[in-house]
């Protein structure tokens, strides 16, 4: 059964910080792997899209990395904000190529200190 | 703007009630998806579809119905066999051309309360 898994569940660092958020996957045949960001009672808003091919992707003060052989992704941010807090959820696409649904982890709660 | 609408946002049913969720999308995406989000437990697919007319079971299909009579509509029935319907429930849409990123994009959510 595929799987992904993010620790920790919950982080909480000061205002500023740069922190990284982990996500791991039991399937090396992924298509590609998806993060997200998910306000309290809202949608998620996809953040980036890493596709198996690729080793990272960037978006402002985001970067995303994927090692297919080690089962990993990690989600970089730079200069946390208030903003920032959220919960971050990553998601694989074990689909080749078609339009199958996506494997959640459960996510990591993240709170930026003012 | 292109996105995606559920509605309602909150949602309340009786015990041995069916109920419908709605999901348009003006995205022109051929795919669309339901997921199923609980504390604890993060989302879980529900239902999808690929193109009109068709559909396929997710991993917890039981006690619910799609149907997808149009590209950009595909409503989801909590029927009373659900047996714990209470829980966050999110549509989402992608392209779907092989080869291509199928970035997945997602609605507001509609809350399901069963009293």
């Amino acid at each position: 059964k595929q799987e992904v898994t993010q620790i920790p569940a919950a982080l909480s660092v000061p205002e500023g910080e740069n922190l990284v958020l982990n996500c791991s996957f039991t399937d090396s045949a992924i298509y590609n792997l998806q993060w997200f960001r998910q306000d309290p009672g809202k949608g998620l808003t996809s953040l980036l899209l890493i596709q198996s091919s690729q080793r990272e992707q960037t978006s402002g003060r985001l970067n995303a990395s994927l090692d297919k052989s080690s089962g990993r992704s990690t989600l970089y941010i730079a200069a946390s904000q208030p903003g920032d807090s959220a919960t971050y959820l990553c998601a694989a696409s074990y689909s080749g190529g078609g339009a199958d649904g996506l494997t959640f982890g459960k996510g990591t709660h993240l709170i930026i200190q003012p | 703007d292109g996105g995606i609408t559920q509605s309602p946002k909150y949602l309340f049913r009786k015990e041995g009630q069916n109920v419908t969720l709605s999901c348009e999308q003006n995205l022109n995406h051929d795919a669309m998806y339901w997921y199923r989000q609980d504390p604890g437990q993060g989302l879980r697919l529900i239902y999808y579809s690929q193109i009109v007319n068709d559909f396929q079971k997710g991993d917890i299909a039981e006690g619910y119905s799609v149907s997808r009579e149009k590209k950009e509509s595909f409503p989801l029935t909590v029927t009373s066999a659900q047996k714990n319907p209470t829980a966050f429930y999110l549509c989402a849409s992608s392209r779907r051309l092989a080869g291509i990123n199928n970035e997945q994009f997602f609605g507001p959510g509609t809350r399901l309360t069963v009293l």
